[in-house]
């Protein structure tokens, strides 16, 4: 039973225009959401969050935006560049943080130049 | 300040074997988790370890085990490989339970034949 699913395995996107990435949770006892990406023979390194309490987080080129109510989340990436090819997990955990992360199995983006 | 580190990087082992692996996490974080990393499953959850204590414990039989010692360092443990261990193996740190984000190492790659 997989709990935060990330449904398209690969993203082909050019660069300079929008990447978008969505995730889907089903446990509606998760209230926090991350943004990993990975590169190949690297560990995954954080992104970006979101809490709750909130729909919408930004940090430079990267938004997170949350929709409670759909169980969704989608992570934009404007405008995309080569160096953002990576593979990119969505991750869910409830109790704040306080239990382990949940993750999705990821999305290959592939920006080109 | 120095990321976390694993060792060994890559690892070949043969099935009915045992392997240990390390994990040594920033600096100042007593918080360490080990997940497994598949192709079909994404990242999995194995445990927790926070002051030499385990927190919390993934779905894995028993085979899996895991411990920390009082310098936060931390190693897993496999025993009686099979051929479905081989995985990326990846550790996180972090200050404390639910507190800062989780930094990954690289990773150790069991390939078990």
């Amino acid at each position: 039973d997989q709990q935060v699913k990330q449904n398209s395995p690969s993203l082909s996107v050019q660069e300079g225009r929008i990447s978008i990435l969505n995730c889907d949770y089903t446990n509606s006892m998760f209230d926090y959401f991350l943004w990993y990406k990975k590169y190949p023979a690297e560990g995954p390194t954080f992104l970006i969050s979101i809490s709750s309490i909130k729909d919408k987080n930004e940090d430079g080129r990267f938004t997170v935006f949350l929709n409670k109510s759909a169980k969704h989340l989608s992570l934009h990436i404007v405008p995309s560049q080569p160096g953002d090819s990576a593979v990119y997990f969505c991750a869910a955990t409830p109790n704040s943080g306080n239990t382990p992360l949940v993750f999705g199995k990821g999305t290959r983006l592939s920006v080109i130049a | 300040k120095a990321g976390v580190t694993q060792t060994p990087r890559y690892l070949i082992k043969t099935r009915g074997q045992q392997v240990t692996l390390s994990c040594s996490p920033i600096s100042g974080h007593r918080s360490v988790s080990w997940y497994q990393q598949t192709p079909g499953q994404g990242l999995q959850f194995l445990f927790e370890y926070f002051s030499e204590t385990q927190r919390n414990k993934g779905n894995f039989p028993g085979r899996f085990s895991g411990r920390q010692f009082s310098n936060s360092r931390s190693e897993m443990n496999v025993s009686t490989l099979e051929l479905g261990d081989s995985a990326l193996y990846l550790c996180a740190s972090r200050l404390g339970p639910a507190v800062g984000e989780q930094y990954f190492g690289p990773g150790t790659r069991l390939t078990v034949t």
